[in-house]
């Protein structure tokens, strides 16, 4: 079955701090196709990234990096010198055919 | 501006009496989907579709319908709502399915009482 867990419910940092967020996917698939999305506390998602299975290379925008590990089937995504404004809950999807699947989300408190 | 647009945003309604939700893209996209959000289970895909007339489950179709008989309308339908259908729901568009990234609408926050 396809499955993505966000071990991490809650987080709470102070501002500056680097914090990462996990994911851990599972997948019969060998390709498929991973997401990390934004909710900030006004509600609407915002994507951030995809990766697909075959690209491993990290990548890094501005203070965001993700890391995509196959061998262990993670795709975790780190926040450089947080700030107030990466307060929010993070959703990390795996797509496999038409379908989504999202893990249930981390909750980021970035406290000033 | 490229948008997803749903309505109502809020909606409270008793335990069977039908409602439809509606879902409107704007971006020529493809594929549509519903999903549902509660908490701690993250977003849960009900419906989705690949095209006009295309329609097909996701992982919790249980209790809705859909139709798509144009390409930018994508309606959700609870045909006798219960209690366990309180939920926000988020309807998406994509250009395709994988692996393109999905435009979400607002949300619709509805309670069934």
């Amino acid at each position: 079955a396809q499955k993505v867990t966000q071990a991490q419910t809650e987080i709470s940092v102070v501002e500056k701090e680097d914090v990462t967020l996990d994911c851990v996917y599972e997948t019969r698939d060998t390709t498929y196709y991973l997401f990390w999305y934004k909710q900030p506390p006004s509600g609407e998602l915002v994507f951030l990234i995809r990766r697909n299975s075959f690209d491993e290379q990290n990548e890094i925008s501005g203070r965001y990096s993700w890391n995509f590990q196959k061998s262990t089937s993670s795709f975790n995504f780190t926040i450089t010198a947080s700030q107030v404004v990466d307060s929010a809950v993070y959703f990390c999807a795996l797509t496999y055919g038409q379908n989504f699947v999202f893990g249930p989300g981390t909750r980021l408190s970035v406290l000033p | 501006e490229a948008q997803v647009t749903q309505n109502p945003r809020y909606l409270i309604t008793v335990t069977g009496k039908k409602l439809t939700v509606t879902c409107s893209q704007n971006m020529n996209h493809e594929y549509m989907s519903w999903y549902r959000q509660d908490p701690g289970l993250g977003l849960r895909q009900i419906y989705y579709s690949m095209n006009v007339e295309v329609t097909d489950k996701g992982d919790v179709p249980e209790g809705y319908k859909v139709s798509r008989k144009e390409k930018r309308n994508f309606p959700l339908i609870l045909e006798s709502p219960s209690p366990n259908q309180t939920s926000l729901y988020f309807c998406a568009s994509s250009l395709r399915s994988s692996p393109y990234e999905q435009y979400f609408g607002p949300g619709t926050r509805l309670t069934v009482t």
